[in-house]
């Protein structure tokens, strides 16, 4: 079966601008999530989508972060304007529901990003 | 307040020795328990879990050892190869926070020497 696709997989930006990261989860899986890895740390999660709905947003930084997921498949994170201290990898990941699998999170390769 | 460590930032094996990779978390709440491993560019997999009601889960040559009294997991990989060579991080489930929400530990670099 296709991974969790992310695109792009490099970004470097100034401070002040935008960026927008997409992603398309493994199909059927209702689950995806968008974390940040600061280099040397653990990922960190901003934000849980279950289908289209908002299970979890309360480490996502609301004054500059947005994400959405349309239709309950590919999702969107934006940043805007991001901070020097956004600089990080941000990896999206899916799971299905059914029992203990859906502990199970596949992930992308992430998505690079530096603030300058 | 970091709910999960990993104390050893790096691990030396040689290989065909073991590797023994540690998780402490504080959180008694946590019920589910997995080991992510991550290559350079690429995203973590999952590789082995353990859920709360068990002390040890084996596949292959992967281990993981759960001491729920001392808020500890380990992961045990016998024999080591090269190709082991990565970021391994734990990853805790439950701990009060929403279903699925995964608090990860600040990952451990394992190299295997041929």
């Amino acid at each position: 079966e296709a991974g969790v696709a992310q695109s792009p997989r490099y970004k470097i930006i100034e401070k002040r601008q935008s960026v927008a990261f997409w992603c398309n989860p493994i199909s059927g899986h209702a689950t995806l999530y968008w974390y940040q890895q600061i280099l040397g740390q653990g990922p960190k999660l901003l934000i849980q989508f279950q289908n289209n709905g908002v299970v979890d947003d309360s480490q996502l930084p609301k004054d500059r972060f947005s994400a959405e997921r349309l239709k309950g498949v590919d999702s969107t994170l934006k940043i805007q304007p991001a901070k020097l201290e956004d600089s990080a990898v941000y990896l999206c990941a899916s799971s299905g529901t059914s029992g203990l699998r859906g502990y199970e999170q596949y992930f992308g390769p992430g998505t690079r990003l530096t603030v300058t | 307040d970091q709910q999960v460590k990993q104390n050893s930032p790096s691990l030396s094996v040689q290989e065909g020795r073991i590797s023994i990779l540690n998780c402490d978390y504080t959180n008694s709440m946590f019920d589910y328990f997995l080991w992510y491993k991550k290559y350079p560019a690429e995203g973590p997999t999952f590789l082995i879990s353990i859920s709360s009601i068990k002390d040890k889960n084996e596949d292959g040559r992967f281990t993981v050892f759960l001491n729920k009294s001392a808020k500890h997991l380990s992961l045990h990989i016998v024999p080591s190869q090269p190709g082991d060579s990565a970021v391994y991080f734990c990853a805790l489930i439950g701990g009060g926070t929403s279903y699925g929400k995964l608090t990860f530990g600040q990952g451990t670099i394992l190299t295997v020497h041929p």
